[in-house]
């Protein structure tokens, strides 16, 4: 089973910009996840979406969006960007199982490396 | 709040030795205690995780965890270290009981010196 996919790898873009990140989550897998690490701040939650509605949101001003479609396949969009946009953005999708998906583990791609210069 | 900590942020250990990478926990209700390990430039990959039941947990690549409600830790542990162990760890909760929010640890660099 292929795993979960995302590009670009890389992106280069200038302050003001803005720019799309594309995921494809694992066969099945109906939750999607973003997350943005950095060297300073770590590994922060940014969203996630669940048959196409964001169900829980992070801590980041509205720049960041994101959007879920029906065959669960998912994109990020940062508008307006700044320098301290610069990370590398992780997308992750889970299995749900039952009532409860507390115990759903994450299966991460990759991640695309955006550098805002 | 949920939260997890890592006291270590790098972990130096012999080729061969156990190792034990510390994780100490925050959180209201069942914790839902998760180990992922991330190596250079690549996504995070789930080690093992902890919902209820036996408190020694076991993964994958021959690593487990150890958790103690009582110290509310849950270190993760391997009887012996080989060099391709070495990679950044991270310890993680899960803030939602029906979605996907989790909180990661800082994470801790472990270095497994041939």
């Amino acid at each position: 089973k292929a795993g979960v996919t995302q590009t670009p790898r890389y992106l280069i873009k200038t302050r003001g910009q803005q720019v799309t990140l594309s995921c494809s989550p694992i066969s099945g897998h109906r939750s999607v996840s973003w997350y943005q690490q950095t060297p300073g701040q770590g590994l922060q939650f940014l969203f996630e979406y669940f048959s196409e509605t964001q169900r829980n949101k992070g801590n980041f001003p509205g720049r960041f969006s994101g959007r879920q479609f029906s065959n669960s396949r998912s994109e990020m969009n940062v508008s307006t960007l700044e320098l301290g946009d610069s990370a590398l953005y992780l997308c992750a999708s889970s299995l749900l199982t039952g009532t409860s998906t507390a115990d759903s583990p994450l299966h991460f791609g990759n991640g695309t490396r955006l550098t805002v210069t | 709040a949920q939260s997890v900590a890592q006291p270590e942020d790098q972990v130096n250990v012999a080729e061969g030795n156990p190792l034990t990478v510390k994780c100490t926990y925050s959180v209201s209700g069942n914790p839902y205690l998760f180990w992922y390990v991330q190596y250079p430039n690549r996504g995070l990959q789930f080690l093992l995780k902890y919902i209820t039941g036996d408190n020694l947990v076991k993964g994958s690549y021959g690593f487990e965890a150890e958790f103690n409600k009582s110290q509310t830790s849950f270190h993760l542990k391997k009887p012996s270290a080989l060099v391709s162990d070495s990679a950044l760890y991270f310890c993680a909760v899960n803030r939602d009981n029906y979605g996907q929010n989790f909180v990661f640890g800082p994470g801790t660099r472990l270095s497994v010196l041939p």
